[in-house]
């Protein structure tokens, strides 16, 4: 079975532009949630999606946001990029029960110049 | 609140020896705890998971961790490392609300391996 997979792997923005990031999850599983991995704050949840609702969500501004499609795909979106914004976006999915394991992709790595 | 500590930074440790990485949870329930590992470059790999039952959990690539509710703590061990387990180890705790959890994630203890 094909394991997350998230897209672009890498990425290079400029201050004030906006971005999207995308996520396939582990077939059949219909949860997924987004981190941000930064040097200085470590592994941080931004937000879950279930079933294409918003479930739970980390404390984060509201440039911040996600969505999920019917086949479980999910999206991130960054709106005005911040310097503080670069970081590794690392996207987990489960199978949606709380018991689950989450198994993590490889992560779209950020940079805001 | 709910945290999650990893007390060590750094760790260096010579090939064949015995490695313990500690960390320490902050949860009012029952814990749902897991170590991760991370190479450079790559996302998280699920070593172990604790959820309830034998507090001590075997995972893979021969490690394993002890719950011990009384410490709260869930360290991780491995009897003889090898130059590829050079990474960097996250604890995690599960946290619930609604009806799903989210990860609380230590700040990470990375592992140096010495020939």
């Amino acid at each position: 079975k094909a394991g997350v997979t998230q897209t672009p792997r890498y990425l290079i923005k400029t201050r004030g532009q906006q971005v999207t990031l995308s996520c396939s999850p582990i077939s059949g599983h219909r949860s997924v949630s987004w981190y941000q991995q930064t040097p200085g704050q470590g592994l941080q949840f931004l937000f879950e999606y279930f079933s294409e609702t918003q479930r739970n969500k980390g404390n984060f501004p509201g440039r911040f946001s996600g969505r999920q499609f019917s086949n479980s795909r999910s999206e991130m979106n960054v709106s005005t990029l911040e310097l503080g914004d670069s970081a590794l976006y690392l996207c987990a999915s489960n199978a949606g029960d709380r018991t689950d394991t989450q198994y993590f992709g490889p992560g779209t790595r950020l940079t805001v110049l | 609140a709910q945290s999650v500590t990893q007390p060590d930074i750094h760790i260096t440790v010579s090939e064949g020896a015995s490695l313990e990485l500690r960390c320490n949870y902050s949860y009012g329930a029952t814990p749902y705890l897991f170590w991760y590992v991370q190479s450079p470059g790559q996302g998280l790999q699920l070593l172990l998971k604790y959820f309830s039952g034998d507090t001590l959990v075997q995972g893979i690539k021969g490690f394993e961790a002890e719950f011990k509710r009384s410490q709260s703590s869930f360290n991780l061990r491995k009897p003889s490392v090898h130059w590829s387990d050079a990474a960097e180890y996250f604890c995690a705790v599960a946290v619930y609300g609604g009806s799903q959890g989210n990860l609380i994630f230590g700040k990470g203890t990375k592992l140096s391996v010495k020939p």
